[in-house]
């Protein structure tokens, strides 16, 4: 069985600060991807970022980036310099062998200016 | 490039009644899933649909079904609404290649209200 945890239910931040949010996830597959979404108020789930099992590689985009540690089973997402338009909710999912994704619980950010 | 688009927006029914909610997937993408997501949570897996058959199956009871038509758009149909069954509900579009589905992308939902 497939399982995403998303430890943090909520964090909140002031403008600029720099934030993390944990992933951690739980699969027998050997091959798997994992991706970040974002969930604005308006509902529609938003893809950030894909990642699979054999690229170990942190990403960077921007003001967002990506730790991905095999070893510890985490995919941690950090935003820098956060901002007022990062407040939303953010889940963490995984694909294994069988092709549907399983979602974390969510964090939901609250960025205040 | 179409997104993904599901109508209606939202929908209030009252418990016993049918529900049918529609999704057009992104062009160029050939599977459809479904997620009821409630309030607080993430959403939860109900089915996929890959060339007009079902590809998958959460832990759904039958009054939930589904259909894909040949434009790869879908339906998901509920019977005898219960009030638990009040949630957002998210159609994400995708690619199957080699028997594995690529990124999904989700539409904006139809949020549905039991009373």
């Amino acid at each position: 069985a497939q399982k995403v945890t998303q430890a943090q239910t909520e964090i909140s931040v002031v403008e600029k600060e720099d934030v993390t949010l944990d992933c951690v996830y739980e699969t027998r597959d050997t091959t798997y991807y994992l991706f970040w979404y974002k969930q604005p108020p308006s509902g529609e789930l938003v893809f950030l970022i894909r990642r699979n099992s054999f690229d170990e590689q942190n990403e960077i985009s921007g003001r967002y980036s990506w730790n991905f540690q095999k070893s510890t089973s985490s995919f941690n997402f950090t935003i820098t310099a956060s901002q007022v338009v990062d407040s939303a909710v953010y889940f963490c999912a995984l694909i294994g062998g069988y092709s549907t994704l399983t979602f974390g619980k969510g964090t939901m950010l609250l960025v205040s200016p | 490039e179409t997104g993904v688009t599901q109508s209606p927006t939202h929908l209030i029914k009252t418990r016993g009644q049918q529900v049918t909610l529609r999704c057009s997937s992104q062009s160029g993408h050939n599977t459809v899933s479904w997620y009821q997501q409630a309030l607080g949570q993430g959403p939860q897996f109900i089915f996929q649909y890959y060339r007009e058959e079902e590809n998958g199956r959460g832990n759904f009871p039958p009054r939930f079904s589904g259909l894909q038509f040949p434009n790869y758009s879908s339906e998901l149909n509920v019977n005898a609404l219960e009030l638990d069954d009040s949630a957002l509900y998210l159609c994400a579009s995708s690619l199957m290649r080699g028997g594995r589905v690529d990124t999904q992308y989700f539409g904006p939902g139809t949020r549905l209200t039991v009373l």
